[in-house]
């Protein structure tokens, strides 16, 4: 089974409007963290948020918030006022504890965003 | 910018041919991690190393090697190339050696194209 599913391959939202870009997760871990990363067509990998297992808030970041839940295994972030520099690929990621390290990142596939005037 | 520095930007070498990558971490981290990101198998860990040690190894060829000195910087060495290792390579950095909550920190990569 694939640790991170991120079932959109792209999506399309208007400049000032919010986006939720999907992101479920399997891990027997009780132990783990989930981050959320931004690819720009640069190249580069950018760091949004991240939410911890064991956090009972989700997180948020300016713009950026995170809508975990738990049971159901799904991190979603949400982007909220939409920005044409938003446009990029989107990574959801986990850093499980059972691995003995908890030192790799296990990304999904990405989500491609666009956003539109 | 996130303060991990990779040089080169790009590099285009020849099927056979050995190149080496060069990452300077945050200041203040003693984590570097490597990724591979390529069409075909996404981002893939390659290798970690903390503190000089190696620490974790993920889908690293024995082609492949990597280091990290003690000032803290690391290459990542590839040999006998081929064209399928044609990919974007990161770098990435963290403080701690381990942890779910701690937070890596990507550099811009090098594009790496096998002809």
């Amino acid at each position: 089974a694939q640790k991170i599913t991120q079932t959109q391959p792209g999506m399309f939202v208007q400049e000032k409007e919010a986006v939720t870009l999907d992101c479920t997760y399997d891990t027997s871990d009780q132990s783990y963290g989930l981050f959320w990363y931004k690819q720009p067509s640069s190249g580069e990998m950018i760091f949004l948020i991240y939410q911890g297992s064991y956090d009972e808030q989700n997180a948020t970041e300016g713009r950026y918030s995170l809508n975990f839940q738990k049971a159901r295994k799904s991190a979603n972030l949400v982007i909220s006022a939409s920005q044409l520099g938003d446009s990029a690929m989107y990574f959801c990621a986990m850093r499980e504890a059972q691995d003995g390290t908890a030192s790799k990142l296990t990304f999904g596939t990405g989500t491609r965003l666009q956003v539109t005037l | 910018d996130s303060g991990v520095t990779q040089t080169p930007k790009h590099l285009i070498t020849a099927t056979g041919q050995r190149v080496t990558l060069r990452c300077s971490p945050r200041s203040g981290d003693l984590s570097v991690y490597w990724y591979q990101q390529s069409l075909d198998q996404g981002l893939q860990f390659l290798i970690q190393y903390y503190n000089g040690e190696e620490r974790a190894k993920g889908n690293i060829l024995e082609r492949f090697s990597a280091q990290q000195f003690p000032d803290l910087h690391s290459e990542l060495n590839l040999s006998s190339l081929e064209l399928g290792d044609s990919a974007l390579y990161f770098c990435a950095s963290s403080v701690a050696p381990a942890g779910v909550a701690d937070t890596q920190y990507f550099g811009p990569g090098t594009r790496l194209t096998v002809l």
